[in-house]
């Protein structure tokens, strides 16, 4: 089945600063890949996705990446704010197209 | 995301004794999940449906059991199989399946008592 790797597991910028988060698939034939945001004590919601006809995808300050011959996808946030802080999740569309498996989290911290 | 609820927001149970897990959503969406949130394990799948009377497993199912009899319900009953329940259970919705964004509920958290 599809292995979601995502890394690093906790982050901290300084307000202001970009942050990367990068994740890693291992299903050549995933195509569809989405990222979560989930505030303390909240629920997940999407911020953006990106399928596989296209490399990269921007809206506002966030963006994500796609190679899909290395197999990995990025998220990028740039001007960070306080309110960034949550934890963010990527996302794999697996198992026949049925379903997705999603990274363990990253933890960012944005210090005012 | 008001459209998809859950309830309740916390659960205890004794350990042996099996528990439901409520999930209805009014955003007419066909597929449904629940994932299972422990710390530094990100989500995991434990069931999905896609249609109404029908569901798959997901990647951890061994305990778990679900019905979609409704198109706006799908419960998830923790059983006493399931040796380590105690975790934060989210459901989903989309609107006809995985590649659609998926809507979450505030969650359940179930402790084991």
């Amino acid at each position: 089945g599809e292995n979601v790797e995502q890394h690093p597991s906790t982050l901290s910028v300084q307000e202001g600063d970009s942050a990367v988060i990068k994740c890693t698939y291992s299903d050549s034939a995933s195509n569809y890949f989405p990222w979560y945001k989930q505030e303390l004590g909240k629920r997940p919601q999407l911020i953006i996705d990106i399928r596989s006809n296209v490399g990269e995808k921007k809206d506002q300050r966030i963006a994500v990446t796609l190679n899909k011959t290395a197999k990995h996808f990025s998220l990028h946030i740039t001007e960070t704010q306080p309110e960034d802080s949550a934890v963010y999740f990527c996302a794999a569309l697996s198992g026949g197209y049925q379903k997705v498996t999603f990274g363990t989290g990253t933890k960012l911290q944005v210090i005012p | 995301d008001g459209g998809i609820t859950q309830s309740p927001k916390y659960l205890f149970r004794k350990e042996g004794q099996n528990v439901t897990l409520s999930c209805e959503q009014n955003l007419n969406h066909d597929a449904m999940y629940w994932y299972r949130q422990d710390p530094g394990q990100g989500l995991r799948l434990i069931y999905y449906s896609q249609i109404v009377n029908d569901f798959q497993k997901g990647d951890i199912a061994e305990g778990y059991s679900v019905s979609r009899e409704k198109k706006e319900s799908f419960p998830l009953t923790v059983t006493s199989a399931q040796k380590n329940p105690t975790a934060f259970y989210l459901c989903a919705s989309s609107i006809s399946g995985a590649r659609d964004t998926q809507y979450f509920g505030p969650g359940t958290r179930l402790t084991v008592l």
